[in-house]
This record gives structure tokens, sequence and C-alpha cells, in this order.
């Protein structure tokens, strides 16, 4: 079955670069997604690849995906304190759309 | 445009109670997913409705049922509470098209926050 898996937990200081990894198992996904959770509120959407591509990028946000290894990251450019929260990487593999598979989420703290 | 509202936003129940949650779409949107989000983990899909029926099921119990409205409204009702549905329970609506990606982002409500007890 699907799985997505993630790092628990990132701290790192302001200023510097943030990398999420994430893996996932299913290789028929046809879209992976970065969602950010800040407490309290509901997911928002950061951005997304489809699986033909290897690298997106979007102002400070890299995304980065290894299809052999199913790996993908998430590079956060000049970190900010207004980054911290929790990201959860997602799979979604149907045309119907949104029927995600999201990992546990990995916990960003940005230290000053 | 209000987004996606789910109402309540947070609710105690006792074990063996049942409950209904609600959600309303972003404008233009006719597809409703629920969503259940246990404390510190990533959030399960439980179904998906289109066109007033279930049209996607997670590998959630007959406990947990729903509903589209004409409207595309939706409702999550779950019956016979147990503890271990204390969560945060989203909703998500989207209007997909073939294309996927972008054109059908999903947009996720603030959640409704149940406590069983």
């Amino acid at each position: 079955g699907e799985d997505v898996e993630q790092s628990l937990f990132l701290s790192v200081r302001e200023g510097d670069s943030s990398v999420i990894n994430c893996t996932y198992t299913d290789s028929s996904s046809t879209y992976l997604y970065w969602y950010k959770q800040e407490p309290g509120a509901g997911l928002q959407l950061l951005t997304y690849i489809f699986s033909n591509m290897d690298m997106k990028q979007d102002q400070r946000l890299t995304v980065l995906l290894n299809k052999k290894d199913k790996h993908l990251s998430l590079r956060i450019a000049d970190t900010q304190t207004g980054d911290s929260a929790i990201y959860f990487c997602a799979e979604s593999w149907n045309n119907y759309g949104q029927n995600f598979v999201f990992g546990p989420g990995t916990r960003l703290s940005v230290l000053p | 445009d209000a987004g996606v509202t789910q109402s309540p936003t947070h609710l105690i129940k006792t074990r063996g109670q049942q409950v209904t949650l609600r959600c309303s779409p972003k404008s233009g949107h006719d597809t409703v997913s629920w969503y259940q989000q246990a404390l510190g983990q990533g959030p399960q899909f439980i179904f998906q409705y289109y066109e007033e029926e279930e049209r996607q099921r997670g590998n959630f119990p007959d406990r947990f049922s729903g509903h589209q409205f004409p409207n595309y409204s939706s409702e999550l009702n779950v019956n016979a509470l147990l503890l271990g549905d204390s969560a945060l329970y989203l909703c998500a609506s989207s209007s997909p098209t073939e294309s996927g990606g972008k054109d059908t982002e999903a947009f996720f409500g603030q959640g409704t926050r149940l406590t069983v007890v």
C-alpha cells in the first residue's frame, strides 16, 4: 500500500536554508505536494510537482524529485521565523484529484 | 470568497454518541473530501463526495458516513463514537479536471476538533 515517510523535526537558524525530506512508496503517484500547517489552522498548499519533473522552483521554495529513489525534498531559502510550522509531504495518484496520502509531517523550528 | 468553512470549530462528545460535522466548499468547487488528523499525525483520507455520491473511500469503518447536498456542501457523520475518534477533521474542496495539479488544487478548511470523552 501507499506510505509516505518524513523526518519529524528540523531546527534551523533564521536566514539559513531548510531542507525537508520525504520518501514515498507508490511509483504510480501522479503528483507530489508540499503542504504547510500552522498551529490551529488547516493545510495550506505550498507547491506541487508532477511526477515527470525533476525540479520545480517557486520563489524561496525549491522542490527536487528523484523518482528512481522515490525521494522528494523541499528547500526553503532564507528561512524566516514565520516559516515555523509543520510541513506535510503528500502524494496523489488519480485523476479525480485530491485523494492524498500524507506523511506524518516535519515540524520546522526557526531559531532567531 | 469565504473559502472552505467548517462547523463547529470545536466539539466535545461522549463515547457512544453520534456526531455530525459540516463543510461548505469554496465557491465554484463541486467536490468535497474529508480527512481525519489525529494528534501528531498526518491527515488520513476518509472519503470523497462528488455529485452527491461517495466516489472514493479510505480505510475507515462504516461508522463513518457522509452526505453531499445539491449546493455541494457536505456532512460527515460518525456513529458510536470511540475515544480514538478524537481528532481534527478536515474538509477539502476542489473542482477536479483531467489535468490534475494546480488546476485541481484542494483548499482545506480550518477543521473541526472533536474530543470524545
